[in-house]
């Protein structure tokens, strides 16, 4: 009964190659994230989905692709990925309209590059 | 640029003593803060929030101290104990809310036995 899944929690690909991570939540939030944490271990927001609908893309490539079928359902399709791509993703959700709710994170995927 | 700043990458502290780990911020609009704790292979968990209309928050073991004039903020874990061993997150908000949370970098605690 996990509240925030997401799969594969390890990818290891091929320069050049497209790749997906999926998730899950079963909170009822109406928000879901992605996240990114580099080799130098910041987190930090690529993508927010609230109720299927984008509302935060930061400066992001084109390659990475969100796509949230559902509002507990938020996947991550990458393409053509690069070595600069390798770092651990994180899936989130929240309530975003209930002030203060905090982040709800899954365990991570970690994509490796060679 | 670093909105969030963990200056601390690790701190090292005895069974059943004082931890206290801080975290400084630079932009004057972020209004909410949290702390995130997280073990290897694990994703971040929430841990204690505070507003910016407040100074402290307490929650068992857990309090965060908030000095808006000083645009600081520090977790105080009292008493420490071994399965606190973990990376604790600072993170912050401008809209009093969880969207667009900017974090630091994490400091890792180590609760000696």
């Amino acid at each position: 009964d996990t509240a925030v899944s997401q799969t594969p929690k390890y990818l290891v690909t091929q320069m050049g190659n497209d790749k997906s991570i999926k998730c899950e939540q079963n909170l009822g939030h109406d928000t879901m994230y992605w996240y990114k944490q580099d080799s130098k271990k910041f987190l930090k927001i690529m993508f927010s989905y609230n109720n299927k609908e984008l509302i935060i893309n930061e400066t992001v490539p084109n390659r990475f692709s969100p796509k949230s079928p559902d509002k507990a359902h938020l996947n991550l399709h990458i393409n053509s990925l690069e070595l600069g791509d390798s770092a651990v993703y994180f899936c989130a959700s929240s309530h975003a309209l209930k002030r203060g709710s905090p982040l709800h994170f899954g365990n991570g995927t970690r994509l490796t590059v060679t | 640029d670093q909105q969030v700043k963990q200056n601390s990458p690790s701190l090292s502290v005895q069974e059943g003593r004082i931890s206290i780990l801080n975290c400084d911020y630079t932009n004057s609009m972020f209004d909410y803060f949290l702390w995130y704790k997280k073990y290897p292979a694990e994703g971040p968990t929430f841990l204690i929030s505070i507003s910016s209309i407040k100074d402290k928050n307490e929650d068992g073991r857990f309090t965060v101290f908030l000095n808006k004039s000083a645009k600081h903020l520090s977790l105080h874990i009292v008493p420490s104990q071994p399965g606190d061993s973990a990376v604790y997150f600072c993170a912050a908000s401008a809209q009093g809310g969880s969207e667009k949370l900017v974090f630091g970098k994490g400091t890792k605690l180590t609760v000696n036995p």
